[in-house]
């Protein structure tokens, strides 16, 4: 079964430039997640997708950072103009559909883009 | 006060030692505990569920306290393989979103 796909792979820009991630769930994971991991901490979550609509947004700076799911599947999240804080690496995950409350399916992260901002 | 907490160590173990991580966290109604493992410039995987039973697998033991709010992990005879990040992860709430501590850093040596 293929994994999490992410491009690129690695991007530098210098601030005030925009940079777009993708990414390619496993297939048939409805949930879809955008974390951020900053060195030395670990993935904060940005945003989460079921399906093609936003279930948790509430730790994306909206002012530069926006994401979409048009079509329930890919991914893109952009971030427009970039600050230097932004450097760290994007991870996105995907996950089948959540079941009740008190219980979590495992989720499955991809490889991750590291952004450096200069 | 962190929503998880972990010793972020450098934890230097020699092989074959038993290594013991801990982890606290802060929301009482978390519902879900897991330990998951990051090798360096590598992605997250998850390594084990947490339950309040406690269980095991392999070398590897997780237990849970929810009286105190605290998780632990314990290796047995360690090996060189072992080497990386331990992440100690909580979720609950209607998202169930998964909140991640800072992660403990594991060096086993020859």
């Amino acid at each position: 079964e293929a994994g999490v796909a992410q491009s690129p792979r690695y991007k530098i820009i210098e601030k005030r430039q925009s940079v777009a991630f993708w990414c390619n769930p496993i297939s048939g994971h409805a949930t879809l997640y955008w974390y951020q991991q900053i060195l030395g901490q670990g993935p904060k979550l940005l945003i989460q997708f079921q399906n093609n609509g936003v279930v948790d947004d509430s730790q994306l700076p909206k002012d530069r950072f926006s994401a979409e799911r048009l079509k329930g599947v890919d991914s893109t999240l952009k971030i427009q103009p970039a600050k230097l804080e932004d450097s760290a690496v994007y991870l996105c995950a995907s996950s089948p559909i959540r079941r009740g409350s008190g219980s979590s399916y495992e989720q499955y992260f991809g490889p991750g883009t590291r952004l450096t901002v200069t | 006060r962190k929503e998880v907490e972990q010793d972020p160590g450098p934890f230097n173990v020699p092989e074959g030692a038993t290594v013991a991580f801990n982890c606290t966290y802060s929301n009482s109604a978390s519902q879900s505990f897991f330990w998951y493992r990051q090798d360096c410039r590598k992605e997250p995987k998850l390594l084990m569920s947490v339950y309040s039973s406690g269980n095991e697998d392999g070398r590897f033991t997780a237990q849970l306290n929810r009286a105190s709010q605290y998780i632990s992990l314990l290796i047995r005879d360690s090996k060189l393989s072992d080497s990386a990040t331990y992440l100690c992860v909580v979720s609950g709430g209607a998202t169930n979103k998964l909140i991640f501590g800072t992660g403990t850093l594991l060096a086993v040596q020859p």
